[in-house]
């Protein structure tokens, strides 16, 4: 199975930019398809898809979220960060099957 | 609008089985298999595997091909999580999910506690 690794947390302050990383054991491109994706989760709620192959704004998202990468780094940032902003990040991919998920990393307040 | 709403929060004792539904609405059911996620309380996000829609065979991740099982009511656009012999470790809340390479869009969870 591929794994995907993330920071368990990382501090910022309201108004700043916020990088989270995560990288994968294994390329999860094919070709110019990027298959990583970003969720944001509260506590208490189902994740909700921010960004999926990589860079591309899901739904609804607002637009201080942006995502890259290629191969096996991938960066998710948040610009500037929100106090609705507070949650856990999961980076997840499906290159390969089992889809797997990075272990998230909790973004809070400085 | 696409909505996956599962059933309620579950109690159970060790060895004692269950199982929870997940009732989608909102688009054709057969387009999307059906996906299910596990979290434990604290933890990250563990997938557990997918079930296809149009036949019916369910797909396990390697930690969930015993006491899992994957099923469908086709007719009620309906999805279930079935375990069997209950074990501690089952206490999370199990969502279930579709998507095509992300997930688009989640169940609000069923919360499991197994406890003595």
């Amino acid at each position: 199975d591929i794994v995907l690794t993330q920071s368990p947390a990382l501090a910022v302050s309201l108004g700043q930019r916020a990088t989270i990383s995560c990288r994968a054991s294994q390329s999860v491109s094919i070709s110019r398809y990027n298959l990583m994706h970003w969720y944001q989760q509260k506590p208490g709620q189902q994740p909700k898809l921010l960004i999926y192959r990589a860079s591309n704004l899901a739904s609804g998202i607002p637009a201080r979220f942006s995502g890259s990468g290629s191969g096996t780094d991938f960066t998710l940032t948040i610009n500037p960060v929100q106090a609705d902003d507070i949650a856990t990040y999961y980076c997840q991919q499906s290159r390969e099957s089992p889809p797997t998920f990075g272990g998230g990393t909790k973004l809070e307040l400085k | 609008q696409i909505q996956l709403v599962q059933s309620g929060p579950e109690l159970k004792k060790p060895g004692e089985s269950l199982k929870i539904s997940c009732k989608a609405s909102g688009y054709t059911f057969t387009d999307y298999a059906m996906q299910w996620v596990k979290q434990a309380p604290g933890k990250g996000l563990q997938y557990m595997g997918w079930i296809n829609t149009q036949t019916g065979k369910p797909t396990y991740a390697d930690d969930f091909k015993e006491r899992f099982v994957f099923s469908l009511e086709t007719s009620a656009s309906t999805a279930y999580l079935q375990i069997n012999n209950l074990k501690n470790e089952d206490t999370a809340t199990y969502f279930c999910a579709i998507g095509e390479e992300a997930v688009d869009y989640w169940g609000q969870g069923v919360m499991v506690t197994v406890s003595s």
